[in-house]
C-alpha cells in the first residue's frame, strides 16, 4: 500500500484559511469514508483532529474542517493561528492492511 | 483519562531483538483494537501492526512481516511488540495508538525511541 500524497508544505498568514490535500486511490480514500487527520507538533505525539472525513472530536476547534471528493480528502484550517504551525498527516482505513498514512504536510504561519 | 505509555526502547545492534510494551489505563482495554505506528527521524508516520481486542485479527506491514510480533495481555492492560532481526531502518519512535470510532486512531502514547546501530 503506497503512502497517500500530501503537499510537503503549506503556509499562510494569521487569520487566513489554508487547505491541505490528501490524494489516494479508489482502493483507499475513494473506497472508504474513513479518513482521519492528525496534528503533530515537534517532539510530540500525533493528536486527532478530524475523523470519518468530516467529524471533529470533542475539544478540537471548529476552525478545523474536513471534506472529501473522489480519491482526495482535504483538511481546511480557517482563521490560521500561530499555534496551528505543525505537521499534519492524513490517514485512510483500507481494510486488511489496515491503515495507510499520508506523506505529511508542514504548515507554516507567516 | 485515557493513557497509553510505551516503554522498552533503547539502543540495539543490527540483528538484535527488543520487546516494546504499551501500558493502557483510563479505559476498558479489552474491548479496543490497538496499533503500533512508527516514525523514523525526520520522516512521516508509518503504520506497522494491528491487533484486535481478542487477538483474533492481527496484521503487519510488509516492512516488518516475519520479524515483528504483536501481542496483548488484556488481564494486564498491556500491548507488546516483539522485534527481531532489527535493521538500521527500524530506527524510529514507536507509538501505540487505540482504534476508536470509524477506525480512527483516537489516542496515542508519547512514544519510545528505538535506535538500531552498531
Amino acid at each position: 500500500q503506497s503512502a497517500l500524497t500530501q503537499p510537503a508544505s503549506v503556509s499562510g498568514s494569521p487569520g487566513q484559511s489554508i487547505t491541505i490535500s490528501c490524494t489516494g486511490t479508489s482502493s483507499d480514500v475513494g473506497s472508504y469514508n474513513l479518513v482521519s487527520w492528525y496534528q503533530q507538533h515537534p517532539g510530540k505525539a500525533p493528536t486527532l483532529m478530524i475523523y470519518e472525513g468530516t467529524k471533529r472530536p470533542s475539544g478540537v476547534s471548529n476552525r478545523f474542517s474536513g471534506s472529501k471528493s473522489g480519491n482526495t480528502a482535504s483538511l481546511t484550517i480557517s482563521g490560521l493561528q500561530a499555534e496551528d504551525e505543525a505537521d499534519y498527516y492524513c490517514c485512510s482505513y483500507v481494510g486488511t492492511s489496515p491503515y495507510v498514512f499520508g506523506s505529511g504536510t508542514k504548515v507554516s504561519v507567516l | 483519562e485515557v493513557q497509553l505509555v510505551e516503554s522498552g526502547g533503547g539502543l540495539i545492534q543490527p540483528g538484535g531483538s527488543l520487546r516494546l510494551s504499551c501500558a493502557a489505563s483510563g479505559f476498558t482495554f479489552s474491548i479496543y483494537s490497538i496499533n503500533w505506528v512508527r516514525q523514523a527521524p525526520g520522516k512521516g508516520l508509518e503504520w506497522i501492526s494491528y491487533i484486535s481486542s481478542s487477538s483474533s485479527a492481527i496484521y503487519y506491514a510488509d516492512s516488518v512481516k516475519g520479524r515483528f510480533t504483536i501481542s496483548r495481555d488484556n488481564a494486564q492492560n498491556s500491548l507488546y511488540l516483539q522485534m527481531n532481526s532489527l535493521r538500521d531502518e527500524d530506527t524510529a519512535v514507536y507509538y501505540c495508538a487505540r482504534v476508536g470510532l470509524g477506525y480512527t486512531l483516537d489516542y496515542w502514547g508519547q512514544g519510545t525511541l528505538v535506535t538500531v546501530s552498531s
